[in-house]
């Protein structure tokens, strides 16, 4: 098992340019998420998503977007990048009321 | 405010001595409790989990202790070693904001546990 695989690892980006951060996972998990981690603090849920065609706002979703097509992959869209959003993204996924797994984040600079 | 807070933000150890890490929770009808420890530059790493059917879970040279009455939360390491300088964060388990149902984890801020040779 991979586990849960985030591409790239690390991008910048230009105000204004759009990105997709992409996730996935082999463990036939039904839940997946995406977090945003800024410097010293917790993880901030962005979006989440239940199944195959399902998704949801968390805390922080202005500013992006998501997709669940299939189970495997839950892609994280920015269209429109600004400042704000340089952060470390973790997309996460797990069974209902289970532990969720992490991949190793991607690092995003918008300058 | 957030719902699952650390006490400190720096607990420092000598090498060999436990660890004690704390974390208060405010959502009461939070069921499940876990911990995480995330080194420099990698994702969250699964440490150990409690259900609020428990007070107390232990794992190898870790323990999880539950006190639901206060709503607290702390996580000891035994002969705390240099492998286990990183941060710490609790999370509780609860529904998203949609209230569809779905759950998800909340997290506090962290804990970062520096060793001392």
């Amino acid at each position: 098992n991979a586990g849960v695989t985030q591409t790239p690892k690390f991008r910048i980006l230009k105000i204004g340019q759009s990105m997709t951060l992409q996730c996935t996972q082999d463990m036939n998990h039904n839940y997946m998420y995406w977090y945003r981690q800024d410097p010293g603090m917790g993880l901030k849920l962005i979006y989440y998503s239940v199944g195959a065609g399902i998704t949801d706002k968390g805390e922080v979703p202005n500013g992006y977007n998501v997709s669940r097509s299939t189970t495997e992959d839950f892609p994280l869209r920015l269209e429109l990048a600004a400042p704000s959003q340089t952060s470390v993204y973790f997309c996460a996924s797990k069974y209902r009321n289970t532990e969720a797994f992490f991949g190793q984040g991607t690092r995003l600079t918008v300058v | 405010g957030e719902s699952v807070g650390l006490h400190l933000p720096t607990l420092s150890v000598q090498e060999g001595d436990n660890s004690i890490i704390n974390c208060a929770y405010s959502n009461s009808a939070s069921d499940y409790f876990i911990w995480y420890k995330q080194e420099s530059g990698k994702g969250p790493q699964f440490i150990i989990d409690i259900r609020s059917n428990m007070d107390k879970r232990q794992g190898q040279r870790v323990t999880v202790l539950l006190n639901k009455t206060v709503k607290h939360l702390s996580l000891q390491i035994a002969a705390t070693q240099p492998g286990d300088s990183a941060v710490y964060f609790c999370a509780e388990n609860e529904q998203v904001p949609s209230g569809g149902g779905a759950d998800g984890l909340t997290f506090g801020k962290g804990t970062h546990l520096i060793i001392q040779p």
